[in-house]
């Protein structure tokens, strides 16, 4: 069974602080994908990162591909209240669609 | 377009009832999937179809859940007997069924409680 576990679980900051969510596995997947999901709503997809090392930017959000495809990085810069919500990295296998998502980080932005 | 429609929204049942949970994927989008979201176990993957053809169920718990697809715009996923452990949130999601990259559009979920 491929696992990500994300880290940290609950993060708690001031509007305006810097923070980094990490996913990490054992596994290689062919890209993984980071979602955003509000309290009473689905997840949206925010970013899919395919190539090893990749990075990409969406506004104040930056995300990293690890290396080796096992692991995955989301940086907020200056974090808003709007920025608030469950974030889920979420990896694809080979071959399929088969999406395993990570266990969440719960993002809470204090105004 | 109106997106992943699920209907309920909200379900409350007794233990031993049946139960159906039903969608309505984007148009277009050739596959679907079943996700069943708790604080305990997070967001799990049920059952996934692609072109109304279940390609992997290995993700739904026991034969008490069944889901079936029959036709491209409509799916239901059945719970019969229920059980207070099968409480939580009910997802589905549609895309456009390509394996790279693919982007999966959730629906807003059906909140199942079991009594």
């Amino acid at each position: 069974t491929q696992l990500l576990e994300q880290s940290p679980q609950f993060l708690s900051i001031q509007e305006g602080e810097n923070l980094t969510v990490y996913c990490n596995s054992s596994s290689v997947f062919s890209s993984l994908q980071w979602y955003r999901q509000e309290p009473g709503e689905g997840p949206v997809l925010l970013v899919t990162v395919v190539t090893g090392g990749e990075v990409k930017k969406l506004k104040r959000l930056t995300f990293q591909f690890g290396d080796a495809r096992k692991d995955s990085s989301l940086h907020i810069t200056a974090a808003q209240p709007g920025d608030t919500g469950l974030y889920l990295c979420a990896g694809l296998g080979f071959g399929n669609e088969k999406l395993t998502f990570g266990t969440g980080t719960r993002l809470t932005i204090i105004p | 377009d109106a997106g992943v429609i699920q209907s309920p929204r909200h379900e409350v049942t007794e233990m031993g009832q049946e139960v159906t949970l039903r969608c309505k994927p984007i148009s277009g989008h050739n596959s679907l999937f079943w996700y069943r979201q708790t604080m305990m176990r997070g967001l799990e993957l049920l059952i996934y179809f692609n072109n109304n053809v279940p390609i992997d169920d290995s993700g739904m718990p026991e034969d008490r859940f069944s889901a079936k697809m029959p036709n491209a715009s409509f799916s239901t996923l059945k719970i019969q007997p229920s059980e207070p452990r099968d409480s939580a949130v009910y997802f589905c999601a549609s895309s456009l069924g390509q394996v790279t990259s693919n982007e999966q559009f959730f629906g807003p979920g059906t909140r199942l409680t079991v009594l």
